[in-house]
């Protein structure tokens, strides 16, 4: 394990369901990140929290919610998604919002919308 | 804002041949290039990452060098080994401001 870990690994959800994405880091990292990994795209960045704020929010659905409640806790609320978001659900965490040391990341939710 | 572009997407070598991957940036203003592995159905993994004041770093088997004035870096990967066959991500950053990611390189190292 590199500390950042992700649960569940896999969900499928319907259109109508309300889910969340956990992630919880113990490298005792200071900023905490979203990020959707779809096919043969780059990395989209979702959400950016740094010491526990909202730093960042790349125009991202409001079907999607995120939650830092701690610096070692993001959530990822997800309600009345479509299909096109099924994709892979990255987290990852670096040890402040300059990340001088590049990002650890999670190993992702999968997830599909049916 | 930063645009990141990176060639090939795909790639096979044969086993023992070297492998190179380069992206390209647009902002002058960023000044760190880390690359990530990720194996398939595994987390990315940063392997090697160099800033802007050094021109090359190498690490075993793993370069990178990077071109300041043509605002380009690349990924050198000697004497491939199967293990090495993965999605290989580029990304730039300034420091403070968002990494932005390639759109990735599936190498294939064919036994």
């Amino acid at each position: 394990e590199t500390g950042v870990t992700q649960t569940p690994r896999h969900l499928v959800m319907g259109m109508t369901n309300k889910k969340s994405l956990k992630c919880e880091q113990h490298l005792g990292h200071n900023a905490m990140y979203w990020y959707k990994q779809s096919a043969k795209k780059p990395l989209e960045l979702m959400f950016v929290y740094s010491l526990e704020e909202r730093v960042e929010n790349n125009s991202v659905p409001s079907r999607f919610s995120p939650e830092c409640p701690n610096s070692s806790h993001l959530f990822l609320h997800l309600h009345t998604l479509q299909p096109e978001d099924s994709a892979l659900y990255l987290c990852a965490s670096s040890q402040s919002r300059q990340a001088i040391h590049g990002y650890t990341f999670g190993s992702g939710t999968r997830l599909t919308v049916v | 804002g930063e645009n990141v572009e990176q060639h090939p997407s795909t790639l096979s070598v044969q086993e023992g041949d070297s492998a190179v991957i380069k992206c390209t940036y647009s902002d002058s203003a960023s000044n760190y290039f880390p690359w990530y592995k990720q194996e398939l159905g595994k987390r990315p993994q940063l392997i090697i990452d160099i800033r802007s004041n050094v021109g090359e770093k190498k690490d075993q088997r793993i370069a990178v060098t990077l071109n300041k004035t043509a605002k380009h870096f690349s990924l050198h990967i000697t004497e491939t080994q199967p293990e090495d066959s993965a999605v290989y991500f580029c990304a730039a950053s300034n420091y403070g401001q968002n990494f932005v990611f390639g759109p990735g390189t599936r190498l294939s190292v064919l036994p």
